[in-house]
């Protein structure tokens, strides 16, 4: 059964660094999500990008941020300098896009931890 | 803005109980709503979805009920095995036109069934 696929599992990196979170969608959806949860909260959105741009974006997704669907694969969440508070479990989703709801699935996690 | 409540926090019960969780929100104009189960640092399982023109839906010995009107859904586990331990997320969609399928997370519910 088709899946999300996420890499790395877990990231540890230092407060400054940037780092990048991989992910490949299930090969038919349009639709591509990053959500995090920090420990102990509830799982919240980021961002969402539908035919190569950003189509919707929370407050947390600020500068810092950005997105990319470098292949016809990969889409990638990218953090240029990282703060403490990026500690979080952060959680790529997608969906096929078709005319009536169609559920999302969600990936394993990147358990991003920022020293 | 739309806010996600679920109660109980936490439940306990003995294995073969039927049980009710439940899931409220607060805007009505929700597209659908999605069950999620969350295993101890796992990524997010997606259970069952309810398009908001329906009254509920069925997999197995789960059974999700919306009342869209009311704000509340209820998600039910026949049965219930220790196999069902996890926490269980009820995430809403928002309706129109700049929605891209950003979904809003309840605290869920930590489940434990015991032998």
């Amino acid at each position: 059964e088709p899946e999300v696929t996420q890499t790395p599992s877990h990231q540890v990196t230092q407060m400054g660094q940037e780092v990048i979170l991989r992910c490949v969608p299930i090969s038919n959806h349009l639709y591509f999500y990053w959500y995090r949860q920090i420990l102990g909260q509830k799982v919240e959105f980021l961002v969402s990008f539908y035919n190569n741009e950003i189509s919707e974006k929370s407050e947390i997704f600020d500068d810092q941020f950005s997105v990319e669907r470098p292949d016809g694969s990969n889409f990638t969440l990218k953090i240029r300098s990282t703060k403490l508070e990026d500690s979080a479990m952060y959680f790529c989703a997608s969906r096929v896009g078709l005319a009536g709801g169609r559920e999302q699935f969600f990936g394993p996690g990147t358990r991003l931890t920022v020293l | 803005k739309q806010e996600v409540t679920q109660i109980p926090a936490a439940l306990s019960v003995p294995e073969g109980e039927n049980l009710v969780l439940n899931c409220s929100f607060t805007d009505s104009a929700i597209y659908n709503l999605q069950w999620f189960r969350q295993d101890p640092g796992k990524g997010l399982t997606s259970l069952l979805l309810i398009q908001s023109s329906q009254r509920e839906q069925t997999s197995g010995r789960l059974n999700a009920s919306l009342d869209k009107s009311s704000g509340r859904s209820t998600l039910y586990i026949a049965a219930s095995q220790p196999g069902d331990s996890a926490t269980y997320l009820c995430a809403v969609r928002p309706t129109g036109g700049t929605s891209y399928g950003k979904l809003t997370f309840g605290q869920g519910t930590i489940l434990t069934v015991h032998p």
